[in-house]
């Protein structure tokens, strides 16, 4: 059971760049998320999914898009890098049901946009 | 819309002595309130949660209160110890699985 397993941890994009990063987990989790975390930001949510095929947008999507084609994996996709992305990203997961359950997180991805 | 406010930004505290954090919540739907530590470079890790069903909750030197009239949650740590310095976020929900956190608070415990 390896929890929530984010690539790559370190990741340095020039301007314009595209990449995804990826997230799995294997705790059957329906919810799984990310956000980012800027100094004295907090954590703030860029976007959601509550299952397969499903997904949302949270607080701060532009830029950003993802995809849910399994349980297990939820990709997110940087389109077009600006250095504003800087940042370090977390894929968070938990279950989705009628009661409340704390997230697991990822180990984090420290992207630099330069 | 939805806002956590979490107070103070930053608390230090000598070695032995209690911290704690007060977080205020606008929602009055909330009904789940989870805490998180997050150690420098590490990832965010749950430490103690409460239901709005109750009052109070103890996890040997951490206690979590809620006020559900105020619509305010504290984190108590009791005994302070050099490796409970950490960032510690709140959280309040928004649906059964979406969470508002808070902005953060770094404890430095002084040795």
């Amino acid at each position: 059971n390896a929890g929530v397993t984010q690539t790559p941890k370190f990741q340095v994009l020039k301007t314009g760049q595209s990449m995804t990063l990826q997230c799995a987990q294997d705790m059957n989790h329906e919810y799984m998320s990310w956000y980012r975390q800027d100094p004295g930001m907090g954590l703030r949510l860029i976007h959601y999914s509550v299952g397969a095929g499903i997904t949302d947008q949270g607080e701060v999507p532009n830029g950003y898009n993802v995809s849910r084609s399994t349980t297990e994996d939820f990709p997110l996709r940087l389109l077009s890098a600006a250095p504003s992305q800087t940042s370090v990203y977390f894929c968070a997961s938990s279950y989705a049901r009628d009661a409340h359950y704390g997230y697991t997180f990822g180990s984090g991805t420290r992207l630099t946009v330069v | 819309g939805e806002n956590v406010e979490q107070h103070p930004s930053t608390l230090s505290v000598q070695e032995g002595d209690s911290a704690v954090i007060k977080c205020t919540y606008s929602d009055s739907a909330s009904n789940y309130f989870p805490w998180y530590k997050q150690e420098l470079g590490k990832r965010p890790q749950l430490i103690i949660d409460i239901r709005s069903n109750v009052g109070e909750k103890k996890d040997q030197r951490i206690a979590v209160t809620l006020n559900k009239t105020a619509k305010h949650f504290s984190l108590h740590i009791t005994e302070t110890q050099p490796e409970d310095s950490a960032v510690y976020f709140c959280a309040a929900s928004i649906r059964t699985y979406k969470y508002i956190f808070g902005t953060g608070t770094r404890l430095k415990v002084l040795a």
